[in-house]
This record gives C-alpha cells, structure tokens and sequence, in this order.
C-alpha cells in the first residue's frame, strides 16, 4: 500500500516536446505529492509538488495534474531542452505520527534531443 | 545556507573496516534523514530523525547506526558491510514533521571492497 507506480521507465522526446510522466498511489494516507529531478552523481532536487486538494499546479515549464478520485497524478514538462534530460521520479508523503515518510516511484530517465 | 552537506562524497571501504558518512544543514531543519539509492533505482528510506531523536528505522541491518549529535548534523556510521552495501548513500532534511518540503544533499558514494 506504500507503493508509488511510476510509468513509463524511460522517455525520449525531441527539443520543445512535451513529456508526460504518470504515477499512482494506493494510500489515501498520502497528503503530499513532489517531484524531484536527479542527474547523474547528484542528489534529488524539488522540482515542483502538490497537494491533494488541488487538481493542477503550474511553475514555470513544469505542470502537475492530480486526479484525487483516480489517485494518479502526472508531470508535465513544457518546451522540453536538451537541460532536461535527468532522471525524473515522482514521490508521495505520508505522516507516521511521529515523523513524515517519503515514497519515491521507480524513476523516469528522460532524454530530450535536439 | 539551502543546502545539505554530505562528506566524504566518495569512500571505498574494506568489509571489515569501520568508517561515518556526515552530513550537516543549517536550516534549522528539525528532522532530518538517510536514503539509500542503487543505481538506477529510487532512493530508499532508511533512518529517520525528529527533533534529534530516532522515529523511524526501516529494517535496517546494524551494521548501519545512525546518530544525531544535534539538530544540523547527521551521522551514518557503517562497520563490517557488505559489497552489496555498495550504494549512493543521500541525506535529506525537512522543518518537521508537518513540513513538506525535503532538501537533499548530494550523497556519499560508497564503494565497499
């Protein structure tokens, strides 16, 4: 039920696409929703995150969609660049009562080409 | 200071050798935790702390043991590992627990021989 399934594994697309990734979650418990950009020997930085009781969050090229009832939520990334390409995974939040527990999905690799 | 700071950023260890993974933050964060990530895998929890005080440990083998000497540093003391201990090795820390926001540092790669 901790599970955060992340889809698809890896993504190409060419300079000013837009990918899409997706994630779903089991846990109502959950009740924060970030996603986090990794490149390759650094750790996870906050791209942009969400909270359940909104349907979309916009900054700047990066869009979340979250579908409460659905329990998926997905990221856009607008006018892709070649600067995009990392690893991208999704994650979600849970409180434990005495301290908070963060999920990650199984990652996105995405290259972004010229 | 936004960041979290881990040292070393790569160590090579013998399996029978004893060494600590550091990693510090002058936030003011008061929880703060360790990840491990194999490669092209997601991070894994595995030690919590809140308010300098151990709330979470996920299974984790003993040869791992945690400790927070006070609220901006964190330390992962390692002894007689395994070569599948081998790992990115990432410390993160957040306001508390109702926070949301998690800053990562930029790991350890740990190499265990």
């Amino acid at each position: 039920q901790q599970q955060v399934k992340q889809s698809p594994q890896s993504l190409i697309v060419q300079k000013g696409g837009i990918p899409i990734i997706n994630c779903a979650y089991e846990n109502t418990a959950f009740d924060y929703f970030p996603w986090y950009q990794q490149f390759p020997g650094k750790g996870p930085a906050l791209l942009i995150a969400i909270r359940p009781d909104v349907s979309e969050k916009k900054e700047g090229r990066f869009t979340i969609s979250f579908n409460k009832s659905a329990k998926q939520f997905s990221l856009h990334i607008m006018d892709s660049q070649p600067g995009d390409s990392a690893t991208y995974f999704c994650a979600a939040r849970a409180n434990t009562g005495t301290a908070s527990k963060l999920t990650f999905g199984t990652g996105t690799r995405l290259q972004v080409t010229l | 200071d936004t960041e979290v700071t881990q040292t070393p950023k790569h160590l090579v260890m013998g399996m029978t050798n004893k060494k600590s993974l550091k990693c510090e933050q002058h936030m003011g964060h008061r929880a703060m935790y360790w990840y491990k990530q194999k490669a092209k895998k997601p991070p894994e929890l595995m030690f919590v702390y809140s308010y300098e005080k151990l709330s979470i440990n996920e299974s984790v083998p003993s040869r791992f043991s945690p400790e927070c000497p006070n609220s901006s540093l964190l330390n992962l003391h390692l002894h007689a590992l395994q070569p599948e201990d081998s790992a990115l090795y990432l410390c993160a820390s957040s306001q508390g627990q109702g926070s949301y926001g998690y800053t990562f540092g930029s790991g350890t790669r740990l190499t265990v021989v």
